[in-house]
């Protein structure tokens, strides 16, 4: 089945503390991005991924780390996570070209205490 | 730079009524546009995409969305709303940079 993955889905973590979220996606897409969903102000993207070694920020990339070493795995890192972090993360991935449509993770609901 | 506007952040409705969610992109390059939907505890998922020729599309499950280009507008419309439609509604368009922009989203909320 195509789909975009996200471990873990559910993390509370405290001030300071380093947390990786994967992501991975098995429809060979080139296109990887992350993005953080919070109340009345929608979908903002932090990190986007062209390809394996091609990463570049997005509209919010302050206090996020990315890694893209293989295709299929975009991680997303909150190297000294702070409570303004706390959100709902999503990954997306696609092809690469802009008539085609993102395909999104579950979520990952982050809460720093 | 592109940006995309969606013009209610909260559109409630009965159940069985008609029911249409603004969108309005800027945009001076071709554009593509897309309408995704978030259920309940979900990531988005695709509804319905204009990539060209006819500017009515239709998702199979009753909605659709007309692209108007002198309006700069991609409206989404539904002639009559279920409780299953409850969900978040998020336009979005690329165009040049392939990099998309996505609306704020619009709540729509049915109640019965």
């Amino acid at each position: 089945e195509a789909q975009v993955t996200q471990n873990p889905r559910y993390l509370i973590t405290v001030t300071g503390k380093k947390l990786t979220v994967t992501c991975s996606q098995n429809m060979n897409h080139e296109y990887m991005s992350w993005y953080r969903q919070d109340p009345g102000l929608g979908l903002r993207q932090i990190y986007y991924s062209m390809n394996v070694e091609v990463t570049d920020k997005g509209d919010v990339p302050e206090g996020y780390k990315v890694s893209r070493k293989e295709k299929r795995n975009f991680p997303l890192i909150l190297e000294s996570p702070s409570p303004n972090q706390t959100s709902l993360y999503f990954c997306a991935s696609s092809l690469i070209g802009p008539y085609n449509e993102q395909f999104f993770g579950p979520g990952t609901r982050l809460t720093v205490l | 730079a592109q940006s995309v506007t969606q013009l209610d952040s909260q559109v409630p409705v009965f159940e069985e009524a008609p029911v249409e969610l603004r969108c309005n992109y800027s945009s001076s390059v071709s554009v593509y546009l897309f309408w995704y939907v978030q259920y309940p505890n979900q990531g988005l998922q695709l509804l319905l995409k204009y990539l060209s020729g006819s500017t009515l599309v239709e998702s199979i499950n009753g909605f659709e969305a007309e692209f108007n280009k002198s309006q700069t507008s991609f409206h989404l419309r539904k002639p009559s709303v279920h409780i299953s439609d409850t969900a978040e509604y998020f336009c979005a368009a690329t165009g040049g940079s392939y990099i998309p922009t996505f609306g704020r989203g619009t709540s729509l909320i049915v109640h019965p």
